[in-house]
């Protein structure tokens, strides 16, 4: 089962920041966040990851709470290319661990 | 660039047929992961390879399914006997051992069994 959760939906205006926020109450120390997105019919694409300090990278910015238990995946200027299902997952440091889906967000990006 | 790639993207078959798939992933990636996706739902794992070792298989990976990475090269999935809950998308990803262990994704197969 997967040990996030996420709101089932949100809307988000052209050009406005999309924040999506995720609670993974249970977190362990040895596991990271990661977030991923599915466009319609493609496959999942990854977005970021982090452990405990905030992270940026040219797709977005995700937050971590200092007691790791949420997170806020932040789109800075959302575009209509945007709109998919984002995935919060919590992964294990070691080894290959494969990635457990929840339901996502299904973010919409309005014109 | 050469992402993961995935041959057919579609295919449709008649119940109790059996159906292969395959899957090229990113050519220095040691990793392959096998996911299934129905419609509504967040992919779920079927199995995983690191080079040609199966490591992990996930309890849905019924004994009609087989799973088989040769040279840890490419991968091929097969069906036996397809019932028509095994109509779903098929995704194929890569990664490289060490992290951030980023998974990539090809664009999937989708399955109908009629």
């Amino acid at each position: 089962d997967a040990k996030t959760t996420q709101p089932p939906s949100m809307d988000c205006a052209e050009g406005r920041a999309a924040n999506l926020p995720c609670n993974h109450s249970t977190i362990s120390g040895n596991e990271y966040v990661y977030w991923y997105r599915q466009i319609h019919s493609q496959g999942p694409q990854y977005i970021i990851h982090g452990l405990k300090n905030n992270e940026t990278n040219e797709m977005a910015s995700l937050i971590i709470t200092e007691d790791r238990k949420s997170s806020t995946l932040i789109l800075p200027h959302a575009t209509l290319r945007d709109t998919a299902v984002y995935y919060c997952i919590v992964r294990a440091i070691q080894g290959a661990q494969k990635l457990v889906f929840g339901q996502g967000t299904r973010l919409t990006i309005n014109p | 660039d050469t992402g993961v790639s995935q041959d057919p993207r579609h295919k449709i078959t008649k119940r109790g047929q059996n159906v292969t798939f395959r899957c090229d992933p990113i050519s220095e990636h040691n990793r392959l992961y096998w996911y299934r996706q129905t419609l509504g739902q967040g992919p779920e794992f079927l199995t995983y390879f690191q080079n040609e070792a199966q490591l992990e298989k996930s309890r849905l990976l019924s004994d009609r399914f087989s799973a088989e990475r040769p040279k840890g090269s490419f991968s091929t999935l097969e069906i036996q006997r397809t019932e028509q809950g095994d109509s779903a998308m098929y995704l194929c990803a890569s990664s490289l051992a060490g992290l951030p262990d980023e998974q990539y994704f090809g664009p999937g197969t989708r399955l109908t069994v009629t």
